[in-house]
């Protein structure tokens, strides 16, 4: 069954530090998400993507934070600028077309900023 | 807005009893619901989908939901509790009126099941 993929599964940076979190969504899907967890509460969206563009953002995601799709395959964040309150469990999610088809999460990249 | 509401953080039931987790909705379109669980260290894992038609849906793992528009309710039930679905379940509804299908989540509900 077709997956989308995360790498790195875990990364810890230092405060102050850019980080790119990575993800390959699934082939045919046309758009992309970022979601967030902060360890104990719940899942946030941060981002949507479609058609080499953001669609829609939350406030969540202010300058800081970035997204690109730079190869065609690759869908990344980019944290320019880690803080503490940016550890968190980061899920990369796709969708073939609409609410009806669901959503296909990857298993996540856990983010730790000492 | 679209919103979830999902009473009981914590629900503890023991192996083979009915397991319940109880989600509420709000949406001032026809929603499209979803549920997810979560095992320790890994990523979310669709269970089922309510978009149209058939008011109840059949999930994996034996999971089934009902959506009660009247009620404005779709509760997550399993009629035999596994150990092995001892996790974290996530109430999800998509953002019906947008632009881009987000999904807004509950605080979820983490399921223990005792021997």
């Amino acid at each position: 069954e077709p997956e989308v993929t995360q790498t790195p599964s875990h990364q810890v940076t230092q405060m102050g530090q850019e980080v790119i979190l990575r993800c390959v969504p699934i082939s045919n899907h046309l758009y992309f998400y970022w979601y967030r967890q902060i360890l104990g509460q719940k899942v946030e969206f941060l981002v949507s993507f479609y058609n080499n563009e953001i669609s829609e953002k939350s406030e969540i995601f202010d300058d800081q934070f970035s997204v690109e799709r730079p190869d065609g395959s690759n869908f990344t964040l980019k944290i320019r600028s880690t803080k503490l309150e940016d550890s968190a469990m980061y899920f990369c999610a796709s969708s073939e077309a609409g609410q009806a088809y669901g959503y296909t999460f990857g298993s996540g990249t856990r983010l730790t900023v000492v | 807005a679209q919103s979830v509401t999902q009473l009981g953080s914590h629900v503890s039931v023991s192996e083979g009893a009915l397991v319940l987790l109880r989600c509420n909705y709000s949406s001032s379109v026809p929603p499209y619901l979803f549920w997810y669980v979560q095992y320790p260290n890994q990523g979310l894992q669709l269970l089922l989908k309510y978009t149209t038609g058939a008011t109840l849906v059949k999930g994996i793992n034996g999971f089934e939901a009902e959506f009660k528009k009247s009620e404005t309710s779709f509760h997550l039930t399993k009629p035999s509790a596994h150990m092995s679905d001892a996790a974290e379940y996530f109430c999800a509804v998509s953002d019906n009126g947008g632009a881009t299908n987000k999904l807004i989540f509950g605080t979820g509900t983490l399921l223990a099941v005792q021997p």
